[in-house]
Parts: C-alpha cells; sequence; structure tokens
C-alpha cells in the first residue's frame, strides 16, 4: 500500500473485553511505533519494535497491553481486560532503517478505540 | 529520562500575526529533535527537524542548548496553519517522545 494502514479505524467494546487493533507498514519499513493519543495527554510512546531486535515496551502502561510483529512486517496490539480508561486513538508509525530510523516517521490514521 | 514539555495546550493568533510555539526538552545527551503536524482530519506528519535546518511553510526551528529549547516560529501566521503541533526528541535508542502538543488556532 501506499502508506501505513491501520485497522479497524474505529472499535468499540464493552469494559472487560479483549481487543486486537492492526497496523500494516509501509513495506520495506523496518522500525515500526505505537502511541496512544488521547485528549490532554498528547502522544504517549508505547512500543517500538526495529528489525529483529527485542522490541523496546517501556511506554506498555500496564501488562494488560502487548504487541508482536510477524514477521518483521504486520504489528498487532492487544489490550485485554479493557477499561474505560483504555480509550483512545491508537497510532501506529513505522519509518525506514537508514539513515536513523527515526528520521521521518510516517503515521497511519488510527484506531479510535471507545470501551463503555 | 527524555522528556518534552510543550506549556501551551492552546495558542490563538490572527492572521497576520507572528508566531511562536514553545517546546523545551529534558535530555542529558545530544538530541535530535522534530516538529510534527496534524491538520484536521490529516494524519500526523512531519513539519521540520533540527538537523535539516529547514524552513518549510515558513516555520523554522533553532535548536538552543543551552536553554534546551526547540520553539518553532513563523513570522507571518496563516489560516491554513491551523492544526495540532507536536514536538518530539529522539536520544540514543531512536526511541521517539513527543510533548503533549499545542493546538494553533489562527482566525482571519
Amino acid at each position: 500500500g501506499a502508506g501505513v494502514s491501520q485497522s479497524p479505524s474505529n472499535k468499540v467494546t464493552e469494559k472487560g473485553k479483549d481487543v486486537e487493533l492492526r497496523c500494516d507498514p509501509i513495506s520495506g519499513h523496518t522500525a515500526l511505533y505505537w502511541y496512544r493519543q488521547s485528549l490532554g495527554q498528547g502522544l504517549e510512546f508505547l512500543i517500538y519494535f526495529q528489525g529483529n531486535s527485542a522490541p523496546d515496551k517501556s511506554g506498555l502502561p500496564s501488562d494488560r497491553f502487548s504487541a508482536e510483529r510477524t514477521g518483521g512486517s504486520v504489528s498487532t496490539l492487544t489490550i485485554q481486560r479493557t477499561q474505560q480508561e483504555d480509550s483512545a486513538v491508537y497510532l501506529c508509525a513505522s519509518s525506514s532503517e537508514a539513515p536513523r530510523a527515526n528520521e521521518k516517521l510516517f503515521f497511519g490514521s488510527g484506531t479510535q478505540l471507545s470501551v463503555l | 529520562a527524555q522528556r518534552v514539555t510543550q506549556p501551551e495546550k492552546l495558542l490563538s493568533v490572527f492572521k497576520g500575526a507572528p508566531v511562536e510555539l514553545k517546546c523545551n526538552y529534558s535530555y542529558s545527551g545530544s538530541p535530535e529533535l522534530f516538529w510534527y503536524v496534524q491538520y484536521s482530519r490529516q494524519r500526523l506528519q512531519l513539519l521540520l527537524r533540527h538537523i535539516s535546518r529547514e524552513s518549510i511553510k515558513g516555520f523554522t526551528a533553532d535548536l538552543n542548548k543551552g536553554e534546551t529549547s526547540f520553539h518553532l516560529k513563523k513570522p507571518f501566521a496563516q489560516e491554513e496553519d491551523s492544526a495540532m503541533y507536536y514536538c518530539a526528541l529522539s536520544g540514543s535508542s531512536y526511541k521517539l517522545i513527543f510533548g503533549s502538543g499545542t493546538r494553533l488556532l489562527v482566525r482571519p
């Protein structure tokens, strides 16, 4: 595809349910990021994948959050036992490795998660 | 620890007025700094980066290591500049840390 693709674009779930959010990065991009965008909180870093290296999970807010990246491409962010405070827009971004992985991030349009 | 602070949640100016969006950072090493912008109903996108020392859409930003600042400036604001602006910092880990954002509203 031409850009970073995220699905679903909107997700409404009930408190306590699990959700999976998907991200398809730009083909060939080795770096992949997940961020959470909340009103008044800005962009909160969640997790960072770079190639085959161990991911940087330092931003995950609790053990209910996990993410994986299969085959160095598609990534899934999973939130277990969702809580109302998990409601936010979840953004995925990717970038190429050279010369620096963070030189320019390309963002998806996000998944709006609403936990009722 | 890396931290980015944008003290203003909202900045409202009239068309043609100068604009300065403030950004302060905390990082012990040599940082890479960026400004990202999100226009209404569009994706977040890179506006400019300090390493390039570029001017994009009339915006400039200078890294001031003494004041640990990277303020975004434009001499004459346009209505189409209205958007959400995020300052971001990258240290040695390549992880990008964003500030909380400033909404710029340019009134006609």
